[in-house]
Parts: C-alpha cells; sequence; structure tokens
C-alpha cells in the first residue's frame, strides 16, 4: 500500500524567504509526526497531531515555525524567513493511533538547502 | 531528560563479521525501545522494536534485547553482508503527551567484501 508521501523531495531557497512542505501520512494513521535531521543536530521532534487534540509543539525551535494538519490528513510545515541554520532534511512519519508501542512510518523526506 | 547513546561510528567489518552495535537509554517511564535503519539514498525504515523488558525483537538477522537492568537495547548481527551497510539508529518512545520519537546520533556500518 501507499507509504508517507512527502512533496517536494527537494527544495532550494534565498534565505529570508518563507517555505512550505507537505506531508501525506498513510491512509488511516491519525498520528503523524515531524522531525528534522541536520548534520549538526541528528534527528530532533519538531510536532506531533493525534486526531483532534492540541498539537504537541515542544519541538519547534523558533517562531518562524509553525504546522497544520487538515482534516486529520495532509499536513504542511511552513518556515518564515529561512535561515541557513534551517538547511535540513525534514522528515514526516505517521503511526496508527500514536501509542508508545506502534512503530513510525517515515516518508522520504524534504532536503531543504538555504541559500 | 529522556535520551539515547548510541556508539560512534564508522563502523567497518568484512563480510560475514559478527556486527554489535551499542546503545543505552535514559527514560523517566518505560519506553518501547526501536532500531531504524536508514540505507543510502532511502527513508527511515523500521528494522526492529521491543516493547518492554526482556523481550528480544528481530529481522532480516538482526536481533535485540531489551534489557532494563543495564538500560541497554544493543543491535547484534552474526553474519554481516555488504546490503547491511547503512546508517542504524537507535530510538525511544516514552509516554509524555505525544510518544515522540527520542533518537541516538546513528552508527554508520560499512560491511567490505
Amino acid at each position: 500500500g501507499a507509504g508517507v508521501s512527502q512533496s517536494p523531495s527537494n527544495k532550494v531557497t534565498e534565505k529570508g524567504k518563507d517555505v512550505e512542505l507537505r506531508c501525506d501520512p498513510i491512509s488511516g494513521h491519525t498520528a503523524l509526526y515531524w522531525y528534522r535531521q541536520s548534520l549538526g543536530q541528528g534527528l530532533e521532534f519538531l510536532i506531533y497531531f493525534q486526531g483532534n487534540s492540541a498539537p504537541d509543539k515542544s519541538g519547534l525551535p523558533s517562531d518562524r515555525f509553525s504546522a497544520e494538519r487538515t482534516g486529520g490528513s495532509v499536513s504542511t510545515l511552513t518556515i518564515q524567513r529561512t535561515q541557513q541554520e534551517d538547511s535540513a532534511v525534514y522528515l514526516c512519519a505517521s503511526s496508527p493511533s500514536g501509542r508508545g508501542n506502534e512503530p513510525q512510518h517515515f516518508g522520504d523526506g524534504t532536503r531543504l538547502s538555504i541559500l | 531528560g529522556d535520551s539515547v547513546t548510541q556508539m560512534e561510528g564508522p563502523v567497518t567489518l568484512s563480510e560475514e563479521a559478527f556486527l554489535t552495535i551499542n546503545c543505552t537509554y535514559t527514560a523517566t517511564g518505560y519506553p518501547s525501545l526501536f532500531w531504524y535503519v536508514q540505507y543510502p539514498g532511502e527513508g527511515l525504515q523500521l528494522l526492529l522494536k521491543a516493547t518492554k523488558a526482556d523481550d528480544k525483537g528481530s529481522n532480516k538477522g538482526f536481533e535485540a534485547t531489551y534489557r532494563k537492568e543495564t538500560t541497554s537495547f544493543h543491535l547484534e548481527k552474526g553474519s554481516v553482508q555488504v546490503s547491511d551497510s547503512a546508517v542504524y539508529f537507535c530510538a525511544l518512545s516514552v509516554g509524555d503527551s505525544s510518544y515522540k520519537l527520542i533518537f541516538g546520533s546513528g552508527t554508520r556500518l560499512l560491511v567490505r567484501p
């Protein structure tokens, strides 16, 4: 079946521009996560959505980062006024119900490069 | 806070050698433990998991046992292949508000023919 789909796969933009990254989770999965993979920081949690509950935004590094999830399915991660330190691979994952013993299924990521 | 510590790489082995990648964790609750693998040019894939003490996760010849007494989840394989060359991440998930994954820094494995 279809896995987690992310777009675009690569994004190059100039410092100061806004970017939007998209994630389409596995159908029926209620839990959705965003992570960031960078050389200096490894894999870091950014934000978590579960059904209609308020999202856990505890991992967002600054108020330039925001995310939404519409209709309990597709999610968009937005970075405003991008900085060079935002360059990283942004990974989306989903799981059936968000329980801790469930594995998370990852997309291939969006590689973001800030010039 | 909760954390995962992995042995630093790269680990370079000859084909058919025995593999161990060490992983230890710190957690305030009772975590589930995972190994994920990232092959070159690909995304993260679940390799195996264990959800309670003394559980053994296994897949593709890899094994790891959840050791609560030593807070460890070491990855082992008896005979590695060139195709096992990848980056391996140990991770934990513990219940707070989100069951987010907390990852180790990753260990690169290179298997030579």
